[in-house]
C-alpha cells in the first residue's frame, strides 16, 4: 500500500505571497492531520479533517486554512506569508479520528 | 490539559549500548500511547504504540510499557545501532487528539 503522499516536497516562496500544499493519505484513510514543525516550536497541530469537515484546529492565525476532498486529499493554505512561517510542513493520515497516524514525508517551505 | 514530556536531548550512546528515553504525560482521559522516530529529512514513522495500561508496545528491538501509575511510557532497547540514530517522539491521543513531545535526539557512535 502507498504511504502519504506530500507535494511538493520543496518550494520556496517570498514574503505576502500565498502557498497551496497538497497531501494524498494513504489508501482507505478518512482523517487527515496538518503538523508544522521547526527547530524552535518543534512539531505543532495545525488542522485535522474527517470526512471533508475539520474536527480539530490548533492555535494558528486564520492566515493558515485548511480543506478534505471527497476522495481523503487534503491541502492547506498559507496566506499572507511571513518569514517565520519557514518549517517543514508535515501531513499525517489514520484511518480514522484517534487512531494511529501516519506520516509523509513534509514539505520544506522556506520564506525569504 | 493535556501534555507529554519527554527527557531532553541529544542523547549519546555507543554501539550495543542499553537505551531508555524518558516519557511521562497528563492526560484527563483514557489515552493512547505511541512512539514516533524521524531520520533526518523524513517525516515520522510509527515506532510502537500501547492502547491501555500495562501494554507493552513493541517493534524492531524497541520497547515501551503503558505504565498508568507512573504516567509514563519509556523507551528502551537493548542494543543499540548506528542505524538508530534519529530523532525519538512519544505522543498520546485522548478524546481524538494527539498530543507530541518536544523529541529526543539519539546519537550513537560506532
Amino acid at each position: 500500500k502507498a504511504g502519504v503522499t506530500q507535494t511538493p516536497r520543496y518550494l520556496i516562496k517570498t514574503r505576502g505571497q500565498q502557498v497551496t500544499l497538497s497531501c494524498s493519505p494513504i489508501s482507505g484513510h478518512r482523517s487527515v492531520s496538518w503538523y508544522q514543525q521547526t527547530p524552535g516550536q518543534g512539531l505543532q497541530f495545525l488542522f485535522e479533517y474527517f470526512s471533508e469537515t475539520q474536527r480539530n484546529k490548533g492555535n494558528f492565525p486564520g492566515r493558515f486554512s485548511g480543506r478534505q476532498f471527497s476522495n481523503s486529499r487534503s491541502e492547506m493554505n498559507v496566506s499572507t506569508l511571513e518569514l517565520g512561517d519557514s518549517a517543514l510542513y508535515l501531513c499525517a493520515s489514520s484511518v480514522r479520528q484517534g487512531y494511529e497516524q501516519y506520516f509523509g514525508p513534509g514539505t520544506r517551505l522556506t520564506v525569504t | 490539559g493535556d501534555s507529554v514530556t519527554q527527557m531532553e536531548g541529544p542523547v549519546t550512546l555507543s554501539e550495543e549500548a542499553f537505551l531508555t528515553i524518558n516519557c511521562t504525560y497528563t492526560a484527563t482521559g483514557y489515552p493512547s500511547l505511541f512512539w514516533y522516530v524521524q531520520y533526518p529529512g523524513e517525516g515520522l514513522q510509527l515506532l510502537l504504540k500501547a492502547t491501555k495500561a500495562d501494554d507493552k508496545g513493541s517493534n524492531k528491538g524497541f520497547e515501551a510499557t503503558y505504565r498508568k501509575e507512573t504516567t509514563s511510557f519509556h523507551l528502551e532497547k537493548g542494543s543499540v545501532q548506528v542505524s538508530d540514530s534519529a530523532v525519538y517522539f512519544c505522543a498520546l491521543n485522548d478524546f481524538n487528539k494527539f498530543y507530541f513531545g518536544s523529541g529526543t535526539k539519539l546519537n550513537v557512535k560506532p
